[in-house]
């Protein structure tokens, strides 16, 4: 069976302050894929990253940094220099690659709110 | 943009009830999800289907049913609206390979009074 678990329910830091949010994931099958999605307050959910379990190395985009662990099961996710547009939901989810079609295996969520 | 939509965006009904919401999708793809996001569960997945009447149920299958006659349209059934399946839904798209990140439509909320 799959799981991500996402233990940080709301983190709340002031503008400008780094944050990073965990997650953790279980599964049996050594190909799968993480992902990371955001939920803005109008609802929304936007894709932000993609990574597959050979692919070890860390990931920056501008602000945004991952950094996945295959010994630790994590897929973190960091915010740099944080703005008041980052607040959202972020989900973390798991793709287990079987061959088929399955859904993804979401975390329940970290509401981010970063206050000015 | 995947171009996905879906319909109605808003809807209030009564238990027991059917409900259908349609998503529809103007790319082709192949594989189609339905997701439901409640408080505290994130997203949980209903169905997909991998192709026209092809389908499979996903975690939280009860009290729903699916159907795909065409390409574009992934059409979700609740036979008998419950107040437990207000909530919102999502439907999603995947890229061309299996492996590829989902896309998501606006939303469905649902209330079921």
């Amino acid at each position: 069976a799959q799981k991500v678990t996402q233990a940080q329910t709301e983190i709340s830091v002031v503008e400008k302050e780094d944050v990073t949010l965990d997650c953790v994931y279980e599964t049996r099958d050594t190909t799968y894929y993480l992902f990371w999605y955001k939920q803005p307050p109008s609802g929304e959910l936007v894709f932000l990253i993609r990574r597959n379990s050979f692919d070890e190395q860390n990931e920056i985009s501008g602000r945004y940094s991952w950094n996945f662990q295959k010994s630790t099961s994590s897929f973190n996710f960091t915010i740099t220099a944080s703005q008041v547009v980052d607040s959202a939901v972020y989900f973390c989810a798991l793709d287990y690659s079987g061959g088929g079609a399955d859904g993804l295996t979401f975390g329940k969520g970290t509401h981010l709110i970063i206050q000015p | 943009d995947a171009g996905i939509t879906q319909s109605p965006r808003h809807k209030v009904t009564e238990t027991g009830t059917p409900v259908t919401l349609r998503c529809h999708q103007t790319e082709n793809h192949r594989y189609m999800y339905w997701y439901r996001q409640d408080p505290g569960h994130g997203l949980r997945l209903i169905h997909y289907s991998y192709g026209v009447k092809d389908t499979d149920k996903g975690e939280v299958s009860d009290g729903y049913s699916v159907s795909r006659s065409k390409t574009e349209d992934f059409l979700l059934t609740l036979e008998s609206a419950t107040s437990s399946q207000t909530s919102v839904y999502f439907c999603a798209i995947r890229g061309l390979a299996a492996y590829n990140e989902q896309f998501f439509g606006p939303g469905t909320r649902l209330t079921v009074l």
